[in-house]
């Protein structure tokens, strides 16, 4: 079936350095989300993106968290700085339209520890 | 604000049992309903989903019943398999993105 791809699979950086996590979306697809997960909790919805733009954020998405897809190259999640609670499994997922009754292909996720 | 409430946590059934996963949600306007199920180290799939014009959704040995006046929606896995163990997320979603519940680790013994 479908691939999103996520690079890299893991990541550990010292608190307060830049870390950007990259998302290869299923390739006809057109909307984008990033969601966090802590080790054995739910799935905490990020932000999604579509058309270039931002389409809907939660409050977990701080000031220090930005997404783009520059070019239809990776959609990518930059934290800048990051801390400690940063730490957690960062999923990429994609959708062929609006998130309404769409699937959700999710990557296989990319595991963050911060120091 | 936990928009979508699920329970319970985890659950132990043996095989060959109808192991039964509950979800609610309060904001009337999701309109498509999902359930994924996540193995350990692994990302969400997509396991069967219902739209709120039907209140049963069969595939397999997955049924998803969904009562909109209650605003409750469960999955029923008959025949339990170990090869059922795993999380189980229900979702909820409108023209915005989904929102999942919290997971119940399910836990089939042989």
């Amino acid at each position: 079936g479908p691939k999103v791809l996520q690079i890299p699979s893991h990541q550990i950086i010292d608190m307060g350095q830049m870390v950007t996590l990259n998302c290869d979306p299923v390739s006809n697809h057109l909307y984008f989300y990033w969601y966090k997960q802590i080790l054995g909790q739910q799935m905490e919805f990020l932000v999604n993106f579509y058309n270039g733009k931002v389409m809907e954020k939660s409050k977990l998405f701080k000031d220090q968290f930005s997404v783009e897809r520059p070019d239809g190259s990776y959609f990518t999640l930059k934290i800048q700085p990051t801390a400690l609670e940063d730490s957690a499994v960062y999923f990429c997922a994609s959708s062929p339209g609006t998130g309404g009754q769409d699937t959700q292909y999710f990557g296989p996720g990319t595991r963050l520890l911060v120091l | 604000q936990q928009q979508v409430r699920q329970s319970p946590q985890s659950l132990t059934v043996w095989e060959g049992e109808t192991a039964i996963l509950n979800c609610s949600y309060e904001d009337s306007t999701f309109d498509y309903f999902p359930w994924y199920h996540q193995f350990p180290g692994e990302s969400p799939a997509l396991l069967i989903a219902i739209r709120p014009v039907s209140n049963k959704k069969e595939d397999g040995r997955f049924t998803i019943f969904f009562n909109k006046r209650e605003k409750k929606f469960s999955l029923h896995i008959a025949d339990s398999q170990p090869g059922d163990s795993a999380t189980y997320f229900c979702a909820a979603n409108n023209n915005n993105a989904p929102r999942f519940g919290a997971g119940t680790k399910l836990s089939v013994k042989p």
